[in-house]
């Protein structure tokens, strides 16, 4: 089975500080994924990478950034904390690239608390 | 653009009752389709995935969804509700000919169970 696995389940940071979220995977897989999940809006896609030092924004990529030195870790940075990203973050990994037929394999998530 | 629709952001069912969570899609081609499911405190599991075979896909826990083009639908059924399926429910499309391989998630039906 594919274990993707994030660093915290719960952390609480405060605002203007910095703050980083790690994701790893031990499948190979090309592709890495961090969303925000909110009540009631889903899954929103922050970032995304599909290869080593590549990075491509999703759809809300303000006040977020990323890095992927190694295939099986993607992190995200959160450049100066705010409370409006207090929300559950949730990294996924999925196939490589064109291999749209593959689903994506999900940590168990983030809950970060920005006070 | 591709998007997905779920109807009913609250489903409540008694035990033993069928359940039928609705999913309906937006694309100019029929795409790939996954029904993911996310307990408290956890990431999400996929339930199934449509990738162009057989139109009525079984997953796991005796849950199924049949795609309809027609209806641009796909909808998620199991027949008999259980306790232990008390969880959100997500359905997804990816785009088939695309080569970002990226999944669009709809906003997501929570299910309870009644006793």
């Amino acid at each position: 089975d594919v274990k993707v696995t994030q660093s915290s389940r719960y952390l609480v940071k405060r605002t203007g500080e910095k703050v980083f979220l790690e994701c790893v995977q031990d499948m190979d897989h090309e592709n890495m994924f961090w969303y925000r999940q909110d009540p009631g809006l889903g899954l929103r896609l922050i970032y995304f990478s599909y290869d080593v030092k590549m990075k491509e924004k999703g759809d809300i990529p303000e006040g977020y950034s990323v890095s992927r030195e190694k295939k099986e870790r993607f992190s995200l940075i959160l450049e100066s904390a705010s409370t409006n990203q207090t929300s559950m973050y949730l990294c996924a990994s999925s196939w490589g690239r064109g291999f749209s037929n593959q689903p994506q394999h999900f940590g168990d998530g983030t809950r970060l608390s920005i006070l | 653009a591709q998007s997905v629709t779920q109807l009913g952001s609250h489903v409540s069912v008694s035990e033993g009752a069928l359940v039928l969570l609705r999913c309906n899609y937006s694309s100019s081609v029929p795409p790939y389709l996954f029904w993911y499911v996310q307990y408290p405190n956890q990431g999400l599991q996929l339930l199934l995935k449509y990738t162009s075979a057989a139109t009525l896909v079984k997953g796991i826990n005796d849950f199924e969804a049949e795609f309809k083009k027609s209806e641009t639908s796909f909808h998620l059924t199991k027949p008999s509700a259980h306790m232990s399926d008390a969880a959100e429910y997500f359905c997804a499309v990816s785009d088939k000919y695309s080569s970002a391989s990226k999944i669009i998630f709809g906003s997501g039906t929570r299910l309870s169970i009644r006793p």
